[in-house]
């Protein structure tokens, strides 16, 4: 069975604090996104990587980098959180077939920046 | 600029009646769309999809329905159950192009018992 973990499912931090978010996936895809979602805004890709040590900027990557050391783990860093930061966080995955097609998403992490 | 728009933010629904989800996208290149299901507290789920070469794909209660010409795309749900309340989102992508998806912002579905 698909699976997709993230390492926390609530997190509070404190403004200027550098966050890491982890998200580890079991199918051997070779493609990852986050995205974060926020009320009214939908799913916003902030970075995507599609084999290990890649990456490419999504749609709102400012404050925002990435990790992708091995092929299962992605991970998400805040270098300096901030409020506007607070949201929910999804990590997905993907095998590349020419295009995007389904993305598998872990149970999310919220955060909370204070 | 919205490429793909779901311009109703909230749907209301009896029991046993149709759910009707509308997605209207912009960019002709998309020729894969997507149906996720979400939950509170839980990430998006995988629903139904559909190619651009088909005009509709079923599976059980849920069917998608493509409109190439007008650039349209609902999911019907037949019959609606309270478990079905969720927020839909409709999802696009182009075959020969990035990996991505672009999703729409959402529909928020409420099954009344």
């Amino acid at each position: 069975d698909v699976k997709v973990t993230q390492s926390s499912r609530y997190l509070v931090k404190r403004t200027g604090e550098k966050v890491f978010l982890e998200c580890v996936q079991d199918m051997d895809h070779e493609n990852m996104f986050w995205y974060r979602q926020d009320p009214g805004l939908g799913l916003r890709l902030i970075y995507f990587s599609y084999d290990v040590k890649m990456k490419e900027k999504g749609d709102i990557p400012e404050g925002y980098s990435v990790s992708r050391e091995k092929k299962e783990r992605f991970s998400l860093i805040l270098e300096s959180a901030s409020t506007n930061q607070t949201s929910m966080y999804l990590c997905a995955s993907s095998i590349p077939q020419g295009g995007g097609y389904e993305q598998y998403f872990g149970p999310g992490t919220r955060l909370t920046v204070t | 600029d919205q490429q793909v728009k779901q311009n109703s933010p909230s749907l209301s629904v009896q029991e046993g009646r149709i759910s009707i989800l509308n997605c209207d996208y912009t960019n002709s290149m998309f020729d894969y769309f997507l149906w996720y299901k979400k939950y509170p507290a839980e990430g998006p789920t995988f629903l139904i999809s559909i190619s651009s070469i088909k005009d509709k794909n079923e599976d059980g209660r849920f069917t998608v329905f493509l409109n190439k010409s007008a650039k349209h795309l609902s999911l019907h749900i037949v019959p609606s159950q309270p478990g079905d309340s969720a927020v839909y989102f409709c999802a696009a992508s182009s075959q020969g192009g990035s990996e991505k998806l672009v999703f729409g912002k959402g529909t928020k579905l409420t099954v009344n018992p």
